[in-house]
């Protein structure tokens, strides 16, 4: 069975700072996807960047990229140039089929942008 | 960018009543998922749910629970005996089809069970 851990409950952060939050998962899979939610205060989750975990490099969507460490079975999530609206619930979840979305998600870290 | 949506926003039951939540996607889709989180714990998978039949579940997905596809668009969640330890927020979600893995959640629907 497959396990994610994200050990910050609660962070927070200056407006326009940088944020990283940190996740780490157990699997004996050799290929997986990997994920980030952002679930705001309205409540929906929304899927912040994904990563196959046979790529070698790093998922970037614009302000936010990953740090991707196989070996150390680690995936951060760094959010650059922070925003207000960027406070939310963050989680990493991890998933061992495409095509069947049988995730299993972390706890989450609530981040909050402070102005 | 598919849309769902999910009714009730909240509802709230009696111990050992029957629950429905409904769940409504914007365009036509053939997988969906029903996920749970209670509430300051981890949102858990429930159950899968592809072309009428379901496809995977958890161990939480016990005999209370059933899905369904009554009409061809609603995609419901039913608890047949509410148990106190039902209280959570229930999300459907669906994927885009376009094999990326992504899922797209509904709003949720919270359920309390007295």
């Amino acid at each position: 069975a497959q396990t994610v851990t994200q050990s910050q409950p609660e962070m927070s952060v200056q407006e326009a700072e940088t944020v990283t939050l940190s996740c780490t998962y157990d699997t004996s899979e050799s290929n997986y996807y990997l994920f980030w939610y952002k679930q705001p205060p309205s409540r929906q989750m929304i899927l912040v960047i994904r990563q196959e975990a046979y790529k070698q490099q790093n998922a970037t969507e614009n302000r936010f990229s990953v740090n991707f460490q196989k070996a150390a079975k680690s995936f951060s999530l760094k959010i650059s140039d922070s925003q207000l609206g960027d406070t939310a619930m963050y989680f990493c979840a991890f998933s061992a089929h495409f095509g069947n979305e049988k995730l299993t998600f972390g706890t989450g870290t609530r981040l909050t942008i402070i102005p | 960018e598919p849309e769902v949506t999910q009714t009730p926003s909240h509802q709230v039951t009696q111990m050992g009543q029957e629950v429905i939540l409904r769940c409504v996607p914007i365009s036509n889709h053939l997988y969906f998922y029903w996920y749970r989180q209670i509430l300051g714990q981890k949102v858990e998978f429930l159950v899968s749910f592809y072309n009428n039949e379901i496809s995977e579940k958890s161990e939480i997905f016990d005999d209370q629970f059933s899905v369904e596809r009554p009409d061809g668009s609603n995609f419901t969640l039913k608890i047949r005996s509410t148990k106190l330890e039902d209280s959570a927020m229930y999300f459907c979600a669906i994927t885009s089809g376009g094999n990326t893995g992504e899922l797209f959640f509904g709003e949720g629907s919270r359920l309390t069970v007295l």
